[in-house]
């Protein structure tokens, strides 16, 4: 197992377009999490699926956010009409039902220009 | 609600040196989690130790160690004899299991600088 994969590593884009990143967790692992960091700040949680099921929200994931987990595997997270506000880390973790600690990936550090 | 403080930003110390990292968390919950993560410039978090709010048993392994004081709010971390390695950021996280999604709630991070 190669741990939590995600894809772009980097990405540039121009305000008003739309991202879409990608995350692959850790095969047998129920829980993904989203957190968006900023520089010099601690990861903030964006969203939590277990399996499909997106479970929870933050109050931070604006109607310009949306993720998915189609089949319980990998999952995308996707911003539409993008603001310079949104340049940040994306990290991505999973884990499984019993609470283990979580996997992050290497993140997809957006620049919105 | 839950919250972290890390109150130390940088820390810059020569090699061989030990360094303490500062944990404080805010909780109404009997029942939580702590943990510490590494992020190193190429910028994946790794997992170093989780903790739950029943088990103050002090944890040494290899030249980290950790000190959980319930009385204090705190969770701190110590590097004995550091090395340039140990270079990164270093994060403190507590989650809580009443909602059952065992998010992490995460302190600002301390970076710390190991000088050869």
């Amino acid at each position: 197992d190669t741990g939590v994969s995600q894809d772009p590593r980097h990405k540039i884009t121009k305000r008003g377009q739309n991202v879409t990143f990608r995350c692959d967790p850790i095969s047998e692992h129920n829980r993904l999490y989203w957190y968006r960091q900023t520089l010099g700040q601690g990861p903030e949680f964006l969203t939590y699926f277990q399996n499909e099921a997106q479970l929870e929200k933050s109050r931070l994931l604006s109607d310009r956010f949306s993720a998915e987990r189609p089949k319980g595997s990998f999952s995308t997270l996707e911003i539409q009409r993008t603001e310079q506000g949104d340049s940040a880390m994306y990290l991505c973790a999973s884990g499984d039902l019993d609470n283990s600690p979580l996997h992050f990936g290497n993140g997809t550090r957006l620049t919105v220009t | 609600a839950q919250k972290v403080t890390q109150a130390q930003t940088e820390i810059s110390v020569v090699e061989k040196e030990d360094v303490t990292l500062d944990c404080v968390y805010e909780t109404r919950d009997t029942t939580y989690y702590l943990f510490w993560y590494k992020q190193p410039p190429s910028g994946e978090l790794v997992f170093l130790i989780r903790r739950n709010s029943f088990d103050e048993q002090n944890e040494i392994s290899g030249r980290y160690s950790w000190n959980f004081q319930k009385s204090t709010s705190s969770f701190n971390f110590t590097i004995t004899a550091s090395q340039v390695v140990d270079s990164a950021v270093y994060f403190c996280a507590l989650s809580v299991p009443e909602s059952n999604d065992y998010k992490l709630s995460f302190g600002a991070g301390t970076t710390v600088t190991v000088r050869a």
